[in-house]
């Protein structure tokens, strides 16, 4: 079955500072998609990858797709409190169609320190 | 749109006790999921529906869980006869056909005592 490994699992950083996050999937990709939850609350959609090389950005985060389509990276620039929380990676696998079931890493926990 | 809802947001049950869980999608979404997270991990999916269809389930669902979305319109996940390795967060998500992203809730968390 398809593994997802996040890393970190879990990150401090200064405001101010940029960070990244890395997703890792055992096999090919289809979607790689990137998430975020607050503690106890549900997942916000940020940016859904597809394509080898692809990437995407929104406000100050970036989001890659490598050429193998099995590694993401996450790229936070100059961050803030509010980018506090749990990132996760959730993928569908290359032989599965649009709107299957993700399969999840375990997330990276972001504290950003004032 | 409003957004997927679930109700409730916290529920508090003794073991051996049924509950049941509501998800409402956003409005045109065919596709319905169901997730479970528990604590320290990310989710893990459970089953899936097209409209009124239930296309998947994992084997993660034991014949203790049902869910059905009979009008293809709001979905219901019950639990029954609980344990206390059925806490954890249940997470809704809702996808429309042309696009594959899902959208989640703010989920229901459940604590067996």
């Amino acid at each position: 079955s398809q593994e997802l490994e996040q890393s970190p699992q879990s990150l401090i950083v200064q405001e101010g500072k940029n960070l990244t996050i890395n997703c890792t999937s055992s096999k090919t990709l289809y979607g790689l998609y990137w998430y975020k939850q607050k503690y106890g609350e549900g997942l916000i959609f940020l940016m859904m990858l597809q394509k080898g090389g692809e990437e995407k950005s929104h406000e100050k985060i970036t989001a890659k797709l490598d050429e193998k389509k099995q590694q993401s990276s996450l790229h936070i620039t100059a961050s803030q409190p509010s980018h506090a929380g749990i990132y996760l990676c959730g993928a569908v696998p290359l032989g599965k169609s649009s709107g299957d079931k993700l399969t999840f890493g375990t997330g990276t926990r972001l504290a950003v320190r004032p | 749109d409003t957004g997927v809802s679930q109700d409730p947001r916290h529920k508090i049950t003794k073991r051996g006790q049924n509950v049941t869980f509501r998800c409402d999608p956003i409005s045109e979404h065919n596709r319905l999921y169901w997730y479970r997270q528990t604590l320290g991990q990310g989710p893990e999916f459970l089953t899936y529906f097209q409209n009124e269809a239930q296309l998947e389930k994992s084997r993660l669902l034991s014949d203790r869980f049902s869910a059905e979305r009979p009008k293809g319109s709001f979905s219901t996940l019950e639990i029954q006869r609980t344990e206390q390795g059925d806490s954890a967060m249940y997470l809704c998500a809702s996808s429309p056909k042309i696009t594959d992203t899902q959208y989640f809730g703010p989920g229901t968390r459940l604590t067996v005592l």
